[in-house]
């Protein structure tokens, strides 16, 4: 079993919608929860990062953590077409420094 | 800054040579990260230094992977000999030791024919 798992998709919404990206994970070590986006032919980019427990919110987008099922949700609000993106997310332990990241989802906006 | 500065970018090579992927991570940071990103597993750490030093190479695949850091502004992936199953897009990073956060760059896309 992978440590983290991510649908990779595709997911294909009209713009607007909210989006919903979703992960799990199965190493209860793990503190730190990342999303990174990455567009097509770059490298990933740090979009948020949450501590434990609980939800973070940066604009339009809200990262979601709940360690009790082990289950991490990022929330894409009024979604944009540049939002057209792979969306990965991460785990990583404080003073390890090795980020443990999905599969990727690869999320398309439709004008 | 530039950010994490990686070369080539593109990189077509024939089975069984030798291939060179280098990178010049942010000024400042003292850990250095590489990644193999592929469709059918996704992105995977190979290796990771703190102040020049290896400290997991776990994900190193096999004898054929080397990676060197030997000084805090650059690093090399070599792959010898390269075999087709090798291409992939290969991701160096780097991060403050004191946090989590890594800075990806661009990445090389390799493809040995």
């Amino acid at each position: 079993q992978k440590e983290v798992e991510q649908d990779p998709g595709p997911l294909s919404v009209p713009e607007g919608a909210i989006v919903s990206l979703n992960c799990t994970y199965s190493n209860s070590a793990f503190q730190y929860f990342m999303w990174y986006r990455q567009y097509s032919r770059k490298g990933p980019e740090l979009l948020m990062y949450t501590y434990s427990s609980g939800n973070k919110e940066d604009g339009r987008f809200t990262a979601q953590v709940d360690k009790s099922s082990k289950y991490i949700s990022l929330f894409i609000r009024d979604s944009q077409p540049s939002d057209s993106a792979t969306y990965l997310c991460a785990g990583g332990i404080q003073g390890a420094q090795k980020l443990v990241f999905g599969q990727g989802t690869r999320l398309t906006i439709n004008p | 800054d530039a950010g994490v500065i990686q070369s080539p970018r593109h990189e077509v090579t024939e089975m069984g040579q030798e291939v060179t992927l280098r990178c010049k991570p942010i000024s400042g940071h003292n850990s250095l990260f590489w990644y193999r990103q592929t469709m059918m597993r996704g992105l995977e750490l190979l290796i990771y230094f703190n102040n020049n030093v290896p400290i997991d190479d776990s994900g190193m695949p096999e004898d054929r992977f080397s990676a060197k850091m030997p000084n805090a502004s650059f690093s090399t992936l070599k792959i010898q000999p390269s075999e087709p199953r090798d291409s992939a897009v290969y991701f160096c990073a780097s991060s403050f030791a004191v946090t989590i956060e890594a800075f990806f760059g661009q990445g090389t896309r390799l493809t040995v024919v």
